[in-house]
């Protein structure tokens, strides 16, 4: 099993509508959570961190569910610019800076 | 502020020679840099992790011998592609920590070995 799982995609959205989507982990020692974007053939960067009482940022929002070791990411109002890769990123406290990274979840805006 | 390069963004190499790829963190120093790699439509693997002045830590699965990375200063980490070949072309990405919780992701590497 995956350490990190994610839905791969893609998922198809009309522009200005709602999409979300999860990723689960397994080590249940994880203490940090992130989503991160990548565009095509681009390095990942941080779009938000993920907090237990879940955050909002502008059009995205994030949620934690500890207990059933699940986190998610919903892009309201979708735009055409939203179209990316994003990955469900985890940090095990005991293990330092380390990341582990899922595999992506695709997502294509179209007019 | 916090930015990190990488060089070369892309390089084509002949099977059987060796390529090294640099990584800098340009406006802070680094305790940790980390080495991923990505296959396409995959996600991002962690390679290994090296500390300054001190030897890598490598992943299971990760051959030391044939990825050399060398971490000679805070601002600087190497990754050497020895003896590459054909199954070695990926996306290879640095992220440069100056800190225990920050990364900062280099924009990467696209090595082709023909």
């Amino acid at each position: 099993r995956k350490e990190v799982e994610q839905d791969p995609g893609p998922f198809n959205v009309p522009e200005g509508a709602t999409v979300a989507f999860n990723c689960t982990y397994s080590n249940s020692a994880s203490q940090s959570f992130f989503w991160y974007r990548q565009d095509c053939r681009k390095e990942p960067k941080l779009l938000m961190s993920v907090y237990s009482s879940g955050n909002e940022d502008g059009r995205f929002t994030a949620q934690l569910n500890r207990a059933s070791q699940y986190i998610s990411l919903l892009i309201r109002d979708s735009k055409l610019s939203d179209s990316a890769t994003y990955l469900c990123v985890v940090k095990v406290g005991a293990a330092g800076n380390k990341l582990t990274f899922g595999g992506g979840t695709r997502v294509l805006v179209k007019p | 502020g916090a930015v990190v390069s990488q060089h070369p963004s892309w390089v084509i190499c002949k099977s059987g020679t060796s390529v090294k790829i640099e990584c800098r963190s340009l406006d802070f120093q680094a305790t940790t840099m980390f080495w991923y790699r990505q296959f396409p439509k995959q996600s991002l693997m962690l390679m290994a992790t090296s500390n300054e002045g001190s030897k890598a830590t490598y992943e299971q699965g990760v051959e030391k011998d044939k990825f050399l990375i060398n971490h000679a200063s805070l601002t600087l980490s190497t990754l050497t592609v020895t003896s590459a070949h054909p199954e070695d072309s990926s996306f290879y990405i640095c992220s440069a920590s100056p800190d225990t919780y920050e990364q900062y992701f280099g924009p990467g590497t696209r090595l082709t070995v023909t």
